[in-house]
């Protein structure tokens, strides 16, 4: 069974704070990694789907990072506001499985003003 | 507004039942996703179809089926329901490549 995890499982900050989050894949399974937020009551909106060893993204005050050959990656939020609480996904496309996405649990973020 | 919709947005129904969820996806995509989200599990990847031909398979039962029409629009059929198969069912769409998936906002299907 392949696992994609993500730690934490939740956090809890303070407004201002900066974060971040990890998602672990086997590295042999690579084709692509996504990242999606996920606010309550609502849908998972993408962020960054990454493709090459070493690609770092950023959108506003949020960015990840990635590394394929030892299967990880990170997202962070620098200075994180009440409005980036929600549930952070990451999502694996396996190679040589067509389209088949794998989603981690999930990172629930919690920003107190 | 992703550009997928799905319907219905909620159902009710007894167990021993037959429901048909509908997803179309957004414009120009040919590639359409069914996850599953269970109460306190994540995003269970059901199967994938590209322009009408069944592309990936993940945990799907075999009391479930889908498929794409010519369309585009995709169904997912769930029969003879359990308790367990309350769920809220999320349809999500693509151009068929490593690209972002856009989501639906879910048909919620509760079996009492």
């Amino acid at each position: 069974i392949l696992n994609v995890e993500q730690s934490p499982q939740s956090l809890h900050v303070q407004e201002g704070d900066s974060t971040n989050f990890t998602c672990s894949f086997p590295s042999s399974n690579f084709y692509a990694l996504h990242w999606y937020r996920w606010e309550t009551a609502k849908s998972p909106e993408a962020l960054f789907v990454m493709t090459l060893n070493g690609d770092e993204k950023k959108k506003g005050r949020i960015s990840a990072t990635l590394n394929t050959k030892e299967g990880y990656s990170y997202l962070y939020i620098k200075g994180s506001q009440p409005e980036d609480s929600a549930t952070y996904l990451c999502a694996l496309l396996i190679y040589n499985q067509g389209g088949k996405l794998i989603f981690g649990q999930g990172t629930e973020l919690s920003v107190k003003p | 507004d992703s550009g997928v919709t799905q319907t219905p947005k909620h159902l009710i129904t007894a167990t021993g039942q037959r429901v048909t969820l509908r997803c179309s996806p957004r414009s120009g995509d040919l590639s359409v996703y069914w996850y599953q989200q269970s109460l306190d599990q994540g995003l269970q990847f059901l199967i994938q179809y590209y322009n009408g031909e069944e592309r990936a398979k993940g945990n799907i039962l075999e009391r479930f089926s889908a498929q794409q029409f010519p369309d585009l629009h995709s169904e997912l059929n769930l029969s003879s329901l359990e308790l367990g198969d309350s769920a809220l069912y999320f349809c999500a769409s693509n151009r068929g490549d490593t690209g972002e998936l856009f989501f639906g906002e879910g048909s919620r299907l509760t079996v009492l």
